[in-house]
């Protein structure tokens, strides 16, 4: 089955530094999305990509989608606590007709003020 | 507007037990979804619904039912509870299958 699989497991830095988290495929996506989920909370959509190579921007947060629709990476720019949480992508796949989502197993990044 | 709203919040329950987690939407989404969250294996669908009156298993389906009777409602029952459904069970609701996933607040589960 699919498979979608992302890199780190966790993440500690300190404010103001980067982070990236990347998601890798086993197969081609009819769209990738990411998702943000707080501590005790729910998961939260951020975005969706569709086109090959494309990149979307919110604020401090890049998105990007692999030109072969297999991976996706999200970079958040000078980190503040607020950014604190655990990061999902998930891919969605035509099959059989209709779309499944595939969730990642997600990046915690603890961010130390 | 509500969103999804899921009850209980959270549960004790006894081994073997019957338990139905409810799930309603007012967003009018044709798809229902539920998942369950566990430290270290991320989300897993056990169940999906892409329109009233349809389901589909998802990854984890065995020991869960669904029914989908209308379009706002997806209850999630466990027959007969084991431990191993000790988790943190989420209901999602899209617009349409594979469009961005709305979750609730979800249901924190502890079978003993």
């Amino acid at each position: 089955g699919q498979q979608v699989m992302q890199i780190p497991q966790y993440q500690h830095v300190q404010e103001g530094e980067d982070f990236t988290t990347y998601c890798n495929s086993s197969t081609t996506l009819s769209n990738i999305q990411w998702y943000k989920q707080r501590p005790g909370g729910h998961p939260v959509f951020l975005i969706q990509l569709v086109k090959s190579g494309e990149v979307k921007k919110q604020k401090r947060l890049t998105f990007q989608f692999g030109e072969a629709k297999k991976n996706s990476s999200l970079h958040i720019t000078a980190t503040q606590t607020t950014d604190v949480g655990t990061y999902f992508c998930a891919g969605s796949r035509l099959d059989s007709g209709y779309s499944t989502l595939t969730f990642g197993k997600g990046t915690m990044l603890l961010v130390s003020p | 507007i509500a969103g999804i709203t899921q009850a209980p919040t959270s549960q004790i329950l006894a081994a073997g037990r019957r338990m139905t987690l409810r799930c309603t939407q007012d967003m009018r989404h044709n798809a229902m979804y539920w998942y369950r969250q566990d430290l270290g294996l991320g989300l897993r669908l056990i169940h999906y619904s892409n329109t009233a009156g349809t389901t589909g298993k998802g990854e984890v389906p065995d020991g869960y039912s669904v029914s989908r009777a209308n379009t706002d409602d997806f209850p999630l029952t466990l027959a007969s509870a084991v431990p191993s459904q000790t988790s943190v069970y989420f209901c999602a609701s899209s617009p349409t299958h594979g469009a961005a996933e709305y979750f609730g607040p979800g249901t924190r589960l502890l079978v003993l």
